[in-house]
């Protein structure tokens, strides 16, 4: 079984500020996990995603997440944020595969951006 | 070139009618999907494909049936639809394990009204 939980499903932050959108997992098995962002009135888009090769991962458009196991963590930052980085955010969890299987990838419920001019 | 491509981008129609939307992909994956996004933006998955092979189908009412017709296409059609279907239906796709870790490449969406 798995399931992910964004804490905050709306976040206001100035242009310029950091930004911080929190990501907890739960995962049976050593998790994938992936940051999608969708603008309005168009799907979703890879931001990032964690395999297991490194703790800390780098996205498109600046964006970075780091892995932490001990907290089941995998919070979503931006050291200064831009206008055009307001959209929806999720957070998703999916299982290593095993041979021949296929599993599923969960989605968190998104947390919507709002940056300030 | 679009990588996943749906028709139509926006559907209206009346309860109790039959309607299809159509999804392409020409990534060469061999998983497709069909996710259901309701008003709160909650995505929900409906049913996986691979290689036009059916892999994952949750909980969903069997008014919705899904055809594949080769590994680059997978429909959905919806049978007698109701006012809860109203949402955003998305198409995606994937490469195989080992070759993307899930990763999972969307369209833009259909946007179905009942009325």
């Amino acid at each position: 079984a798995q399931s992910v939980t964004q804490l905050g499903s709306h976040v206001s932050v100035s242009e310029g500020a950091l930004v911080l959108l929190r990501c907890n997992y739960s995962s049976s098995v050593p998790p994938y996990l992936f940051w999608y962002v969708q603008y309005p009135n168009q799907g979703l888009q890879l931001l990032l995603k964690y395999t297991s090769a490194a703790t800390l991962v780098k996205g498109i458009n600046g964006f970075e997440a780091e892995f932490k196991k001990s907290e089941t963590s995998f919070h979503l930052t931006k050291p200064s944020a831009h206008m055009s980085d307001a959209a929806e955010y999720f957070c998703a969890v999916g299982g290593r595969p095993y041979s021949g299987g296929y599993q599923k990838v969960t989605f968190g419920t998104g947390t919507k951006l709002q940056v300030i001019p | 070139d679009t990588a996943v491509s749906q028709t139509p981008k926006y559907l209206v129609t009346q309860m109790g009618n039959d309607k299809s939307i159509k999804c392409e992909q020409n990534l060469g994956h061999d998983t497709m999907y069909w996710y259901k996004q309701d008003s709160k933006k909650f995505l929900k998955i409906m049913f996986s494909y691979n290689n036009k092979e059916l892999i994952i189908n949750e909980t969903v009412p069997n008014r919705f049936s899904p055809k594949s017709p080769d590994k680059a296409h997978l429909n959905l059609h919806i049978n007698s639809l109701e006012l809860g279907d109203s949402a955003v239906y998305f198409c995606a796709s994937s490469p195989p394990p080992g070759q993307g870790a899930y990763e999972q490449y969307f369209g833009p969406g259909t946007r179905l009204t009942v009325t």
